[in-house]
């Protein structure tokens, strides 16, 4: 299986902030790696899909990069309603998705 | 806007089966999308146990394979996922998922664009 390891797994920031978070998988995925938010009680969220491909409806503040292991998801300048959970997960290995661990934004 | 919503028990006895639907809406169950079923759990966090495409053709995670069978009726729009032999550990929040595919001149590939609200399924006797 491919393993998605993100970091880190925890980040408090406050309102207004810049936030990188890392998801490296332990193979070559090409760009297929996508990026989900998750709020309590809800079900994980499209943000940023083929790495860099921002979903319809999704704030432009949001940005994904990379390409083959490593990979970044940017908040440019954060909201009060970005805190939340975000995870990375492969498309490259299409008989077996992974997902990263999560990374947990919150506030400062 | 396609919606997808679970059903099925909340509880279930170790060794019983654990068998949910997702209903669909708002979309054909044609086209390029694989019908997926995701679970979570603190434990394993996201986890892919499987998917069906609309022509039957199903691909499921391998630790799980021998336990899950997921079907399709295209006609009620429905999916369904069906787990064998359950266990506590199979205790988690099940989300139907679709699953977009995109075919172009690159590299197939895909995400998974809409999600249900997803159901607890709590494994206890």
């Amino acid at each position: 299986d491919i393993l998605m390891t993100q970091s880190p797994s925890s980040l408090s920031a406050s309102v207004g902030d810049r936030v990188t978070i890392t998801c490296r998988a332990s193979q070559y995925i090409s760009s297929s790696l996508n990026w989900y938010q998750q709020k309590p009680g809800q079900a994980p969220k499209l943000l940023i899909y083929t790495a860099s491909r921002l979903q319809s409806g999704v704030p432009s503040r949001f940005s994904g990069s990379g390409s083959g292991t490593d990979f970044t998801l940017t908040i440019s300048t954060l909201q009060p309603e970005d805190f939340a959970t975000y995870f990375c997960q492969q498309s490259y290995s299409i008989d077996m998705y992974t997902f990263g661990q999560g990374t947990k934004l919150e506030i400062k | 806007q396609v919606q997808l919503q679970e059903s099925g028990p909340g509880l279930v006895k170790p060794s019983g089966t654990l068998s949910l639907t997702c209903t669909v809406s708002g979309a054909s169950m044609s086209g390029h999308y694989w019908w997926t079923w995701v679970r979570q759990s603190p434990a394993k966090g996201l986890e892919w146990i499987g998917q069906i495409f609309h022509s039957g053709n199903t691909k499921y995670n391998p630790s799980l394979k021998s336990r899950v069978i997921i079907s399709l009726d295209k006609a009620k729009k429905e999916f369904s996922v069906e787990f064998k032999s359950v266990t506590a550990a199979d205790t988690a929040v099940y989300y139907c998922v679709r699953d977009a595919l995109e075919i172009g001149g690159g590299e197939p590939t895909d995400w998974f664009d809409s999600w249900g609200q997803g159901v607890l399924v709590t494994v206890s006797s």
